[in-house]
């Protein structure tokens, strides 16, 4: 079964670095998103991306944090200096959205950000 | 505003008996979708069922069905025959069709299946 895959599973990082999470989302869709989660909280909606450009983005999104599809099938999020509270579980989803298709939107496993 | 709300404490539920998580919305939008996901410890976000907001039944997915009152804004989700693989964070979800495509999460149940 297709599935979204990220990496890496778990990133440590110190603060002020820059860091760069991937994710491969399912072959065939067409709409890319982020979400975070921090420790012990709901998930939060980061961004959406569609046709190589941002389609919405949350007030979390600030001008810290960019995406990117830099090829047919990476999806990437940078954060170019991190921040304490930028410690979470980033999550990647895709969807074909189509109404045959739900718009289900599929998660990958996480990559766990810790900023030191 | 909080779109989502899921306010029960931890559950605990015997093996193969049925539990019902239950999810309240918000919203004015007339089309919209309801998800439910679980999250076990391991952290990965795992979909489980849909409901649309003009779907005349309730969604069912093998053991897992959704209790959908539109009426009243709820989405329960109810586990039939619970395992124990079952134990995780369950998160309910809405995506408004109008003007955007987000989700937007709850606080999520958490569920221990005991033996």
């Amino acid at each position: 079964e297709p599935e979204v895959t990220q990496t890496p599973s778990h990133q440590v990082t110190q603060m002020g670095q820059e860091v760069i999470l991937r994710c491969v989302p399912i072959s065939n869709h067409l709409y890319f998103y982020w979400y975070r989660q921090i420790l012990g909280q709901k998930v939060e909606f980061l961004v959406s991306f569609y046709n190589n450009e941002i389609s919405e983005k949350s007030e979390i999104f600030d001008d810290q944090f960019s995406v990117e599809r830099p090829d047919g099938s990476n999806f990437t999020l940078k954060i170019r200096s991190t921040k304490l509270e930028d410690s979470a579980m980033y999550f990647c989803a895709s969807t074909l959205e189509d109404r045959a298709s739900k718009n289900i939107q599929y998660f990958g496993a996480g990559t766990r950000l810790s900023v030191l | 505003a909080q779109k989502i709300t899921q306010t029960q404490p931890g559950m605990f539920v015997q093996e193969k008996e049925a539990v019902t998580l239950d999810c309240t919305y918000d919203t004015s939008d007339p089309s919209y979708g309801l998800f439910w996901y679980k999250q076990p410890s391991s952290g990965e976000m795992i979909f489980l069922i849909y409901q649309g907001s003009y779907d005349q039944q309730n969604a069912t997915e093998g053991r897992y069905s959704l209790n959908f009152q539109k009426a009243r804004k709820s989405a329960n989700l109810v586990i039939s025959a619970s395992q124990l693989g079952d134990s995780a964070m369950y998160f309910c979800a809405m995506r408004e069709n109008y003007g955007n495509n987000r989700l937007a999460f709850g606080k999520g149940n958490q569920v221990v299946v005991i033996p």
